[in-house]
């Protein structure tokens, strides 16, 4: 258990629908990042928050939005569901900006939520 | 941009024959370069961080280490349950505080 904890794990829904992902971070950490893994493709970062702020973006479609709540949780929004969103959608923590040491700058990943859109 | 590239896409070894999975990297300011394994259907799991070229790491049956451009994963006789997915990931100065994870390589190691 890496302490990252990411509901749902599976999620089947249909084109059009949307959904939401949650996840919690690791205890301490105030930074939570999202990737989306296809089949084909290689973790893509969606986007970052850090103690409730957006931090980075990445290649995060117009369609997904993400916030990150003041008990450190954060959820991604899915909406308009696509065939093509069909991927894993892993959540990752990494402990706050500034720690030095071996764990800094290293992402915790939760073991991911796999969503099917048919 | 900050960009990764992993080579090869797959490598198929025998129990005990050891060899190396290369990263590529292009990067403004390195913050750090990491190594991640992931087994199927599960999250990505760290392994190594390497800061600056010359730098090694190593744990068990791997040893990492770190030039300007490259980085390899050096795997010793390796074992069956060694295989999985091997990531590299980069974190720069620029381009916010995002890491950036190459595409991956797929050891399969064969008893």
């Amino acid at each position: 258990d890496s302490g990252v904890t990411q509901t749902p794990k599976h999620l089947i829904t249909a084109t059009g629908q949307r959904v939401t992902l949650r996840c919690s971070p690791r205890s301490g950490d105030l930074s939570v990042y999202w990737y989306q893994q296809s089949l084909d493709q290689g973790l893509q970062f969606l986007i970052q928050y850090y103690n409730g702020e957006e931090r980075a973006k990445g290649n995060i479609l117009e369609r997904f939005s993400a916030q990150q709540f003041p008990d450190l949780h954060s959820e991604l929004n899915l909406s308009s569901l696509e065939l093509g969103d069909s991927a894993l959608y892993f959540c990752a923590s990494s402990v706050p900006t500034g720690t030095s040491g071996p764990g800094a700058n290293v992402l915790t990943f939760g073991a991911g939520s796999r969503l099917t859109v048919l | 941009e900050d960009q990764v590239t992993q080579s090869p896409e797959a490598l198929r070894l025998q129990e005990g024959e050891s060899s190396s999975l290369n990263c590529s990297y292009t990067v403004s300011g390195l913050r750090g370069l990491f190594w991640y394994r992931q087994d199927p259907g599960k999250g990505p799991e760290f392994l190594f961080t390497l800061y600056s070229a010359g730098e090694e790491k190593e744990k068990e049956r791997l040893k990492a280490t770190l030039t300007k451009k490259e980085s390899f994963l050096h795997i010793t006789a390796p074992k069956p349950e060694d295989s999985a997915t091997y990531l590299c990931a980069v974190k720069g100065a620029t381009g916010g505080f995002k890491t950036i994870f190459g595409a991956g390589t797929r050891l399969f190691v064969k008893a």
